[in-house]
């Protein structure tokens, strides 16, 4: 157990839908991270939040937004949905903005159907 | 962009070890990571390298070269349990802009009796 928890574990919806992930990093970690992982991409860095503020942006797209709100929990949203949302996606927390060690949380599998 | 390559699959024998290389292509270099991945689990954090030589961690060893952009992970005294994918990352500036970290698609490791 990492200590990074995520909310739903599974998630079915439909195309053209919106949904919220959670993500509660490890006590006193300050930085969380988004991660998308799919099969034929494998694992793909969306977004890094620090102590509230965006740090770093990966291949996010347009449709999907996040945020660290100030008890540093982070939600992922992701709208108008499409097929190929379907995926794991990863949380990950570490103590500092450099993420030279991250842990990883359980992760939620989205699927659009 | 970044480019990075691993072997998509590798089997060793439980007691051997097994080398698993990766190499990159990018600018702004700021460190390498690998991490262990079990089938429909989360990643877990095994090794950090930023500077040139090898980080020994049990029986996990990690290997740098910048200049070559080339990395390995060793793996001694390999287990049943240490089949795995097993996941390279790097982290670079590129451009000195913002800073991103990329994940090859991982190597999928077999230990056989």
């Amino acid at each position: 157990d990492s200590g990074v928890t995520q909310t739903p574990k599974h998630l079915i919806t439909a195309t053209g839908q919106r949904v919220t992930l959670r993500c509660s990093p490890r006590s006193g970690d300050l930085s969380v991270y988004w991660y998308q992982q799919s099969l034929d991409q494998g694992l793909q860095f969306l977004i890094q939040y620090y102590n509230g503020e965006e740090r770093a942006k990966g291949n996010i797209l347009e449709r999907f937004s996040a945020q660290q709100f100030p008890d540093l929990h982070s939600e992922l949203n992701l709208s108008s949905l499409e097929l190929g949302d379907s995926a794991l996606y990863f949380c990950a927390s570490s103590p500092d903005g450099l993420g030279n060690e991250q842990y990883f949380g359980p992760g939620t599998r989205l699927t659009v159907t | 962009g970044q480019n990075i390559d691993q072997p998509t699959e590798m089997t060793a024998t439980e007691g051997a070890i097994v080398q698993i290389n990766c190499t990159y292509q990018t600018s702004g270099f700021n460190g390498l990571f690998w991490y262990q991945q079990h089938a429909g689990e989360a990643p877990t954090f095994l090794s950090y390298n930023v500077l040139d030589g090898l980080e020994e961690k049990g029986r996990f060893s990690s290997f740098l070269s910048r200049s070559k952009g080339y990395s390995y992970l060793l793996l001694k005294e390999l287990q049943m349990k240490d089949s795995a994918s097993y996941l390279c990352a790097v982290r670079a500036r590129p451009n000195f802009g913002n800073e991103k970290l990329t994940f090859g698609t991982g190597t999928r490791l077999t230990i056989i009796p």
